[in-house]
């Protein structure tokens, strides 16, 4: 079954500190890979994706996602975290035969402590 | 700003009744997901309408239906409301036959059941 795994709740990082929020995927076929943002009481913002070409992709507000088609991976991550960065994360994938539909991660809790 | 409005932003139903809940999508978009958020959860799919015809529905009973209109705006209504209904319901759009995949999301309907 087509999957996608956010396997932390939640990531405390102080700030200025370099952070990473993990998602890994299973489909079949080659993924389209995305990663939102949503702040409390708020819709989702998209934040950056990979369909294809180079591996590292820069997203909006100094974020970055690294594709790592061997190990199925989409890291989110951002060199000097901010405490605005604060927010549930969300990692979601659509592949060729989904009718482009997005299956989500359960989301991880980003809490920047000053 | 994405150009989805979505619309109540906030209301309060009993068990049993019905509601109905709006979203205007952004020009030229000609898909609609509509998602289920409960509080600490990650969206779930309900349906995807495209050129005015479901095309894909996750797990959801019956009693939620849509409708996607010409101007590609669309309503998610749901009968016999339960407890379990309430939570964020999300309105996303985007463009089929593109490759990017890319949904852009309105702020959300808080629904509550009491």
């Amino acid at each position: 079954a087509q999957s996608v795994a956010q396997p932390e709740d939640q990531v405390n990082v102080a700030e200025g500190n370099p952070l990473t929020v993990k998602c890994t995927y299973s489909v079949s076929g080659n993924p389209y890979l995305f990663w939102y943002v949503q702040y409390p009481n708020r819709g989702l913002q998209f934040l950056l994706k990979y369909i294809t070409g180079d591996n590292l992709v820069k997203g909006s507000y100094g974020f970055e996602a690294e594709f790592n088609k061997s190990q199925t991976s989409f890291h989110l991550k951002k060199p000097s975290a901010l405490v605005s960065d604060s927010a549930l994360y969300f990692c979601a994938v659509i592949w060729m035969d989904s009718n482009y539909q997005l299956i989500w991660g359960a989301g991880t809790k980003l809490i920047i402590k000053p | 700003e994405t150009g989805v409005t979505q619309s109540p932003t906030h209301l309060i139903k009993t068990r049993g009744q019905q509601v109905t809940l709006r979203c205007s999508s952004q020009s030229g978009h000609n898909t609609v997901s509509w998602y289920q958020q409960a509080l600490g959860q990650g969206p779930q799919f309900i349906f995807q309408y495209y050129r005015e015809e479901e095309n894909g529905r996750g797990n959801f009973p019956p009693r939620f239906s849509g409708l996607q209109f010409p101007n590609y705006s669309s309503e998610l209504n749901v009968n016999a409301l339960e407890l379990d209904d309430s939570a964020l319901y999300l309105c996303a759009t985007g463009i089929r036959g593109g490759p990017t995949g890319e949904l852009f999301f309105g702020e959300g309907s808080r629904l509550t059941v009491l």
